[in-house]
């Protein structure tokens, strides 16, 4: 069975800063992997996803992650960490069949920005 | 285009009672799932729907249930509550087909709290 893991329960990080949240999956076949950020009372909104092709994905408000199939590892990144990027942030990997497959999250990185 | 709408926003049952949760898709969307996502933890996948049938269940109980209507609004039902059922539950849709996967579109949840 798929899982996914995320070491860090919670980072803080300081506005202008670079950030990396880590991302470690399980899975025998290719993974679909994914970000998503949930602010406090809102559902989750996709910040990027990796299908297959390029491992270094662009996604919204300027994050993007690496895939590193060795290391089995889909890290997120942003160079200059905003104020508004205050979040949880989440590590997914679809499973399953069907175009629409079921999603198994890591359980997530509470991201703290300090001005 | 209306987004994925969850109602109600917040609800408070007693344990033993029974709960039906509602979910609009997305315009042009026929695929539903449902997540549960316990206070500090990821979401977790309950179940899937797909043209008004199952296609798909995680590792819940039978007293979880759903439907799908024709115009692919869902329902998730949860019989006999119990204390660990308080929780956000997550509606997403989806488009199926056209395509190797397809972008879950997470609704704002329904938060549930069983005394």
């Amino acid at each position: 069975a798929q899982s996914v893991t995320q070491p860090d329960i919670h980072i803080t990080v300081s506005e202008g800063a670079s950030l990396e949240l880590r991302c470690n999956y399980s899975y025998g076949a290719t993974p679909y992997l994914f970000w998503y950020v949930q602010s406090p009372g809102q559902g989750l909104q996709l910040l990027l996803k990796y299908f297959s092709g390029d491992t270094l994905v662009q996604g919204i408000k300027g994050f993007e992650a690496e895939f590193k199939r060795s290391q089995s590892s889909f890290n997120l990144r942003k160079p200059s960490v905003h104020w508004s990027d205050a979040a949880e942030y989440f590590c997914a990997v679809g499973a399953g069949s069907g175009s629409a497959r079921q999603l198994t999250f890591g359980s997530g990185t509470q991201l703290t920005v300090l001005p | 285009e209306t987004g994925v709408t969850q109602s109600p926003t917040h609800l408070i049952k007693t344990r033993g009672q029974q709960v039906t949760l509602r979910c609009s898709s997305q315009s042009g969307h026929n695929t539903v799932s449902w997540y549960q996502q316990a206070l500090g933890q990821g979401p977790q996948f309950i179940f899937q729907y797909y043209r008004e049938e199952e296609n798909g269940r995680g590792n819940f109980p039978p007293r979880f249930s759903g439907l799908q209507f024709p115009n692919y609004s869902s329902e998730l039902n949860v019989n006999a509550l119990e204390l660990d059922d308080s929780a956000l539950y997550l509606c997403a849709s989806s488009p199926s087909g056209g395509g190797d996967y397809n972008e879950q579109f997470f609704g704002p949840g329904t938060r549930l709290t069983v005394l």
